[in-house]
This record gives structure tokens, C-alpha cells and sequence, in this order.
């Protein structure tokens, strides 16, 4: 089973500035990873999918990169929408058990 | 304009059975692969398991196999999730979940229900 492990658990990040968030997976998933936004009680809304393509909607400040094992979402410019818990997901698998445990971004 | 509505919020007992539900619309049912996510109480997102309403293919993830039973009515675009006997450990919310690309199981998550709210207490 694959495991996702996503890094830092929280950012503090003032608005405006830039947010680097990392996820790694425990074997190769190719390409085949999502990134998805999540606001207290909501459901979550994909971000990125492919490692970096983004998903119908999204502001072209969120981008994603990597392959293999390595993942990074960066947020550009964080605007006061942006803080919320980002989860990274491999489905080059399945099952695609593998959510990662999520990344929280506050405020600074 | 592609929508996942799911059934309202459940208070259950332990040892009691549950089957909630999510209807899909303004889309082809029966060509994408739904699923269902499990958040607990202040937790991450599990995949439980998923379903292709076109031919009912079943896969669970190994932590909820046997534990769940995921079925679709391709008649009425919608697909369950149910239990035959709750722990008070099912509190969480659930959520149903449209794989973005048709027939592809291995596939982002690109459409959400609003979530089922379970709440399993004695």
C-alpha cells in the first residue's frame, strides 16, 4: 500500500506571500497525483490533477509539480481564501487509499 | 451542470443498519466511476471504495471490505453506501465522489456530494 506523507503538518503564511507545500509518496506514482482544497465544513474541491494541471476554475496562482515521488504545491500569492487544509492524493493505484494526512495553511 | 446530492444527516444506534445515499445529475451516470470518502471528526479523507454504474465493477479499499457494501441504481443515478450493523467508530462524515475522467478508475476525485453527516451513538 502506498503511503503519502505530506510536509509541513501546518504553514503559517501572511497573505500575499508565497506557500510551498510537499508531498512524498512512499513509491513511485508517476504522474498520477491530485491536490485538493478543503474549508471547515466543506467538502473538498480539486485543485490539480496529473501532478500539474489545473483543475477547471482554478486561479492560475495554484501550481503543482513533480513526478515519481516527489510533489510540491506552491500558492503564488496567498489571498484570505487560500487558508484552508490541502490534502495530496495518489491514484496511480488502486485502492488509492492514499490521501495524504493534509497540510493546514494559517494565517501568519 | 454536474451535481452529487447525497442524503440528509443519520443519528443511528450501534448495531443498527444504515444506507445512505447520492444522486447524480447533468451527467452520464453509468460512464464514471463514484465513490465514497470517509472523514472522521477532525481527521483526513479515506477512500472506502468505488463503483462503475455501468457494470456495478465493486472495489473497496482493504480497511473497508467487508465492512460496507457499496451498490448504484444506474435507473435512478444513484449510488448507496450501507451498513448492516454500525460501531460508534462510523461517526464521521461521508462523502460521495465523481472520478474526473469516464470509464478510468485510476482518476482524481473532480465532483463531491455535500457530505452525509453519521452519527452513531448509544
Amino acid at each position: 500500500e502506498i503511503v503519502m506523507t505530506q510536509s509541513p503538518a501546518t504553514l503559517s503564511v501572511s497573505p500575499g506571500e508565497r506557500a510551498t507545500l510537499s508531498c512524498r509518496a512512499s513509491q513511485s506514482v508517476s504522474s498520477n497525483l491530485a491536490w485538493y482544497q478543503q474549508k471547515p465544513g466543506q467538502a473538498p474541491r480539486l485543485l490539480i490533477y496529473g501532478a500539474s494541471t489545473r483543475a477547471t476554475g482554478i486561479p492560475a496562482r495554484f501550481s503543482g509539480s513533480g513526478s515519481g515521488t516527489e510533489f510540491t504545491l506552491t500558492i503564488s500569492s496567498l489571498q484570505s481564501e487560500d487558508f484552508a487544509v490541502y490534502y495530496c492524493q495518489q491514484y496511480n493505484n488502486w485502492p488509492p487509499t492514499a490521501f495524504g494526512q493534509g497540510t493546514k495553511v494559517e494565517i501568519k | 451542470e454536474v451535481q452529487l446530492v447525497q442524503s440528509g444527516a443519520e443519528v443511528k444506534k450501534p448495531g443498527e443498519s444504515l444506507k445512505i445515499s447520492c444522486k447524480g445529475s447533468g451527467y452520464s451516470f453509468t460512464s464514471y466511476w463514484i465513490g465514497w470518502v470517509r472523514q472522521m471528526p477532525g481527521k483526513g479523507l479515506e477512500w472506502m471504495g468505488i463503483i462503475y454504474p455501468g457494470d456495478s465493477d465493486t472495489r473497496y479499499s482493504p480497511s473497508f471490505q467487508g465492512q460496507v457494501t457499496i451498490s448504484a441504481d444506474k435507473s435512478i443515478s444513484t449510488a448507496y453506501l450501507q451498513w448492516s450493523s454500525l460501531k460508534a467508530s462510523d461517526t464521521a462524515m461521508y462523502y460521495c465522489a465523481r472520478l474526473l475522467h469516464k470509464h478510468i478508475v485510476n482518476s482524481a476525485v473532480d465532483y463531491w456530494g455535500q457530505g452525509t453527516l453519521v452519527t452513531v451513538s448509544s
